[in-house]
């Protein structure tokens, strides 16, 4: 069954430092997305990348965040510049349409 | 704001009984409702999609929608401790071309063996 790849799974940074996160959705989605959970809240909306370009970004989404789709498989999230507040879990996924969207496993981000 | 709203829990039910989770949404263009089991540490599960008004069974999972009193809920039939989850109740519209999803915060689930 297709599924969507996180990389890493636990990445330790130290405040300040860029992170780079890793997805790879499912190859005949079109819509891309990345959310994030604090531990012990809720899953919040990051962004969301169609056709290439983003359509939609939250207020968390500032300029410390950037999205990419480098190689037309691979979806990043760049974070510049983190800070303590940027721990958590960061969730891609990938949907084909308005049916339901696949998560990936996550990833663990710990800033130090 | 759209919000997504869940009773908190936690809610705890014996082995075999009927677990009832609720969910009511603020935005009347919501269009898709979906219900996410999510074990700690782990990402989120599709368990039901519900599109229009009604019941929607799958096995012992029954998704219940009410459009007009902006109301979602879900029904877990005979309850197994491996139920035992975070249950994210999860609202999207169609909003262009976006179909984000906005979240509750989770309904806790525990089931006594």
């Amino acid at each position: 069954e297709p599924e969507v790849t996180q990389t890493p799974s636990h990445q330790v940074t130290q405040m300040g430092q860029e992170v780079i996160l890793r997805c790879v959705p499912i190859s005949n989605h079109l819509y891309f997305y990345w959310y994030r959970q604090i531990l012990g809240q809720k899953v919040e909306f990051l962004v969301s990348f169609y056709n290439n370009e983003i359509s939609e970004k939250s207020e968390i989404f500032d300029d410390q965040f950037s999205v990419e789709r480098p190689d037309g498989s691979n979806f990043t999230l760049k974070i510049r510049s983190t800070k303590l507040e940027d721990s958590a879990m960061y969730f891609c996924a990938s949907r084909e349409g308005v049916r339901q969207a696949f998560f990936g496993q996550g990833t663990r981000l710990t800033v130090v | 704001q759209k919000e997504v709203e869940q009773n908190s829990g936690p809610l705890s039910v014996p082995e075999g009984a009927i677990a009832s989770l609720n969910c009511t949404y603020s935005d009347r263009v919501s269009q898709s409702f979906f219900w996410y089991r999510q074990y700690s540490g782990k990402s989120p599960e599709l368990i039901m999609s519900i599109y229009s008004n009604g019941d929607k069974e799958d096995g012992r999972f029954t998704a219940q929608l009410n459009k007009a009193s902006q109301y979602v809920s879900l029904l877990i039939r005979d309850s197994q401790p491996s139920d035992s989850a975070t249950y994210l109740c999860a609202v999207s519209s169609s909003g262009g071309s976006n179909y984000k999803l906005t979240f509750g915060k989770g309904t806790l689930l525990t089931v006594n063996p």
